[in-house]
């Protein structure tokens, strides 16, 4: 199975700073690394798809980048909002498997 | 709008079996396929399965499979998960949630809202 491994797993950041969280792969993926975002008792939200995609209605201060075993996912001018946990998700390979999350702490 | 409604959260004891509902609505439902996860508590995503919804072809993760059983109901536009021989390390909340299309490799691009599960004696 492919495991994805986010860096950091933990992030405070004060609000319009700039966040960049990594996600990197046991084996090439393509480009089929996916962002979600996941605030406490709510279900996951989609933001990147296929690393650089973003999904409808996702504010453009998010933004993905990366292919094979390397991705990013960065959060321009951090609003107090974002506060969340993120993940990545590989579809490349099943089992389908997700990244330990990065929990962003907003000051 | 797309829609996928899951049943409500469930109680059962060790050893017990339980089946959660995910009513899909807003798309055609066998353009898509669903997919199963859970998340235990403070935990991160794992996933269990997918079931394509035109053809009814199935996968699940080896970690479950024996216990596991993902059908789902095209004229009700609903998918199942059916979990069997429950253990105190399967409460979790659980998720369905839909392919961006019916292939196994797409995105995940709506949620259901989680049932909770908890197995407990």
């Amino acid at each position: 199975e492919i495991v994805l491994t986010q860096s950091p797993e933990f992030q405070s950041v004060s609000p319009k700073e700039k966040v960049t969280i990594t996600c990197r792969a046991s084996q090439s993926l393509g480009r089929s690394l996916h962002w979600y975002q996941q605030k406490p008792d709510q279900s996951p939200k989609l933001l990147i798809r296929y690393a650089s995609q973003s999904f409808s209605g996702v504010p453009s201060r998010f933004s993905g980048s990366g292919s094979g075993t390397e991705f990013t996912l960065t959060i321009n001018s951090l609003e107090a909002e974002d506060a969340a946990t993120y993940y990545c998700h590989q579809s490349s390979n099943l089992p389908r498997t997700f990244g330990q999350g990065t929990k962003l702490e907003i000051k | 709008q797309v829609q996928l409604v899951q049943s409500g959260a469930e109680v059962r004891k060790p050893g017990a079996s339980v089946k959660i509902s995910c009513k899909a609505s807003g798309y055609t439902f066998t353009s898509h396929s669903i997919h199963w996860l859970r998340q235990a508590p403070g935990q991160g995503l794992e996933w269990l399965g997918w079931i394509n919804a035109a053809n009814g072809n199935t996968d699940s993760s080896q970690k479950i499979q024996d216990r596991v059983t993902i059908t789902r109901d095209t004229s009700a536009s609903t998918a199942y998960m059916e979990v069997i021989r429950l253990t105190s390390e399967d409460t979790a909340v659980y998720y369905c949630t839909r392919g961006a299309d019916g292939s196994s490799w797409s995105d995940l691009d709506f949620w259901g809202q989680g049932t909770l599960v908890t197995v407990s004696s």
